[in-house]
This record gives C-alpha cells, sequence and structure tokens, in this order.
C-alpha cells in the first residue's frame, strides 16, 4: 500500500526558479491538501481541494499555485521561489476527516 | 481565525510515567478531534481520534474530551523511549469545509 506519495523528496532551488512538488495517493479519497512545516508554526494549509477539478486557498496561499489533475493526483507549483518558501512540504488526503500524509518535500530556496 | 492551541514543551518525563499533552480549541462548533504523531523528520501520523465528550482508549493511549471547556487532551500510559517524538492536535472546525487545522504540536521526551 503506497498510501501517499510526494516527489521530490529534497530539492534546492535559486530564488526566482519555478518547479512543480507532485503527489499522488491510491486511497481513492476525494480532498486532499497542501501543508508547509516550519520550526515552530506548525502545519500551515496552503492550498486543499474537497473533490476532482475544486481547489481552494488555505492560509498561506501567496506565491504557490495547485493542480487537481485528477482524483489521485494534486500538484503545488511555485513560479518564483523565494528564500520564505524555504520550508518542508507535506500532500495529505482525508477520509472522514481522517488526513493520511505524504513522506514530505524539504525545500530549500537559496 | 480558529485557532488550536498547544504548549510547545518538551515536556520531558520519565520512562514508565504518564505523559499528559493538551490542547485547547477556539472554534466551540468543532466536531472532531485527533491527535498525529510526528517523529523528527517524518510525517505526522494519525494515532487517536475522538468526537464525543468523554474518554476514549487505545491501548497505551487515551484521548479525553471536554467540549463545554474546549479542550481535548492525549493521555500516555507507561510512556516509552519511543513515544519522543511531537505530537500534534488537529480539530475539524464547523462551517462545512472540514479542513483539519493543527495547533503547533507538543514535543514529547521520554527518558530512560
Amino acid at each position: 500500500n503506497a498510501g501517499v506519495t510526494q516527489t521530490p523528496k529534497f530539492q534546492v532551488l535559486k530564488t526566482g526558479q519555478s518547479m512543480t512538488l507532485q503527489c499522488a495517493q491510491d486511497m481513492n479519497h476525494n480532498s486532499m491538501y497542501w501543508y508547509r512545516q516550519d520550526p515552530g508554526m506548525g502545519l500551515r494549509l496552503i492550498y486543499y481541494s474537497a473533490s476532482e477539478g475544486t481547489t481552494d486557498k488555505g492560509e498561506v496561499p501567496n506565491g504557490y499555485n495547485v493542480s487537481r489533475l485528477n482524483k489521485r493526483e494534486f500538484s503545488l507549483r511555485l513560479e518564483s521561489a523565494a528564500p520564505s518558501q524555504t520550508s518542508v512540504y507535506f500532500c495529505a488526503s482525508s477520509e472522514s476527516f481522517k488526513a493520511f500524509f505524504g513522506q514530505g518535500t524539504r525545500l530549500t530556496v537559496v | 481565525q480558529k485557532e488550536v492551541e498547544q504548549n510547545s514543551g518538551p515536556l520531558s518525563v520519565p520512562e514508565g510515567a504518564i505523559a499528559s499533552l493538551n490542547c485547547t480549541y477556539s472554534d466551540r462548533g468543532s466536531q472532531s478531534f485527533f491527535w498525529y504523531r510526528q517523529y523528527s523528520g517524518k510525517s505526522p501520523e494519525l494515532i487517536m481520534s475522538i468526537y464525543s465528550n468523554g474518554d476514549k482508549e487505545d491501548g497505551r493511549f487515551t484521548a479525553q474530551l471536554n467540549k463545554a471547556s474546549q479542550y481535548v487532551s492525549l493521555l500516555i500510559r507507561d510512556s516509552q523511549p519511543s513515544d519522543s517524538a511531537t505530537y500534534l492536535c488537529a480539530v475539524i472546525s464547523s462551517g462545512g469545509s472540514y479542513i483539519p487545522t493543527f495547533g503547533r504540536g507538543t514535543s514529547l521526551i521520554v527518558h530512560p
């Protein structure tokens, strides 16, 4: 059982570069989320998708875009990376409000 | 802003003791409550859920919910060094979006 799979696990970007974080789940969940986790700040919601074809902003959406490609896949794009986006990014999917997380992407923007 | 508050710790307990972790939330209409465990460098994993007032036990873990006082707690009995981790409280608030809002987590250290 793969669960929630994120790629890549680690990434270093230069300021201004763009990249897409990929997330896929094989649990047939409708809801998917992108969180970022910074020291002392807990998990903060960037974007979420309640179902295929819908996306909504969370607490910290600035500088990010998302695509819910199909029921399985939910990607997060940084169009022009900034040092403030250095963080650990977690994708999650949920069923009955219980969240299941991917292994995370550790992103450093220099 | 719907808030979930936790003491960041660290909470240090000796092996074999009871660890008590607390969480308060601001949205009185919240209905579902969860505890996640996160080891250093790993992703959060769900360990307990509770939906109604009272206690819910699962092995060494007991979740307690008091909606009138707006707090939820997690007790870990017979704490082991392997329980050393950060524990995140998550709340599903009212309003229809059903998105988990997480506290900042409490770091637990169980020392031999």
